[in-house]
């Protein structure tokens, strides 16, 4: 069974802090993607990555960083979190291929304080 | 700015009722993909359309695609209540610039029993 797995399902944190959220996929897959989702805006694209070390801006890259030292693994950094930060974070990975399936973690909500 | 439009946002409707949900842009797509996502988890595939026109059926879903490649629509016949849950379209563009989908707003199903 293909899998996308997220470093945590809920999370709590101050204003200011430094956030690390992790997602890992076994599936070989070249492309991850980092989403946000607020009710009735659907899911928008912050950052993604289509190789290792590899990184491009999404629509909301503002306030976030991203690290992909390994093909499995791939990052978002909060680097000073803030309350308009809070929401459900949903990470993706694809494989190569031009209408390839996303497959998504079960999703991280964090709530910034 | 959503590329993609989705209508209605909320819907909730009796066991056994027809539903149809619409997604709508003013941008050409190449492609076309329906995600269904339930509480607690990210989203899965339900169908990716490419050729404008083309219809698809799953079971008692029926997915379109405009002629235009502009719209797409998702009929559920005789609902149930498993069908409940959040629809997401998300358009891509090919060869892909940035090689990342546009999500829709979403619609929120219930089914009531």
């Amino acid at each position: 069974d293909v899998k996308v797995t997220q470093s945590s399902r809920y999370l709590v944190k101050r204003t200011g802090e430094k956030v690390f959220l992790e997602c890992v996929q076994d599936m070989d897959h070249e492309n991850m993607f980092w989403y946000r989702q607020d009710p009735g805006l659907g899911l928008r694209l912050i950052y993604f990555s289509y190789d290792v070390k590899m990184k491009e801006k999404g629509d909301i890259p503002e306030g976030y960083s991203v690290s992909r030292e390994k093909k499995e693994r791939f990052s978002l950094i909060l680097e000073s979190a803030s309350t308009n930060q809070t929401s459900m974070y949903l990470c993706a990975s694809r494989p190569e291929g031009a209408a390839g399936e996303q497959f998504f973690g079960p999703g991280t909500r964090l709530t910034v304080l | 700015t959503q590329l993609l439009e989705q209508s209605p946002q909320f819907l909730s409707i009796q066991e056994g009722e027809n539903l149809t949900v619409y997604c709508n842009s003013s941008s050409v797509f190449s492609s076309l993909q329906w995600y269904r996502q339930e509480p607690g988890e990210g989203p899965v595939l339900l169908v990716t359309v490419v050729t404008g026109g083309e219809v698809k059926k799953l079971k008692r879903l029926t997915f379109q695609f405009g002629d235009a490649r502009k719209d797409s629509s998702l009929h559920i016949t005789a609902a149930q209540p498993g069908d409940t849950g959040l629809y997401l379209c998300a358009g891509g563009y090919h060869p892909n610039t940035g090689n990342q989908f546009y999500f829709g707003t979403g619609t929120s199903l219930t089914v009531i029993p």
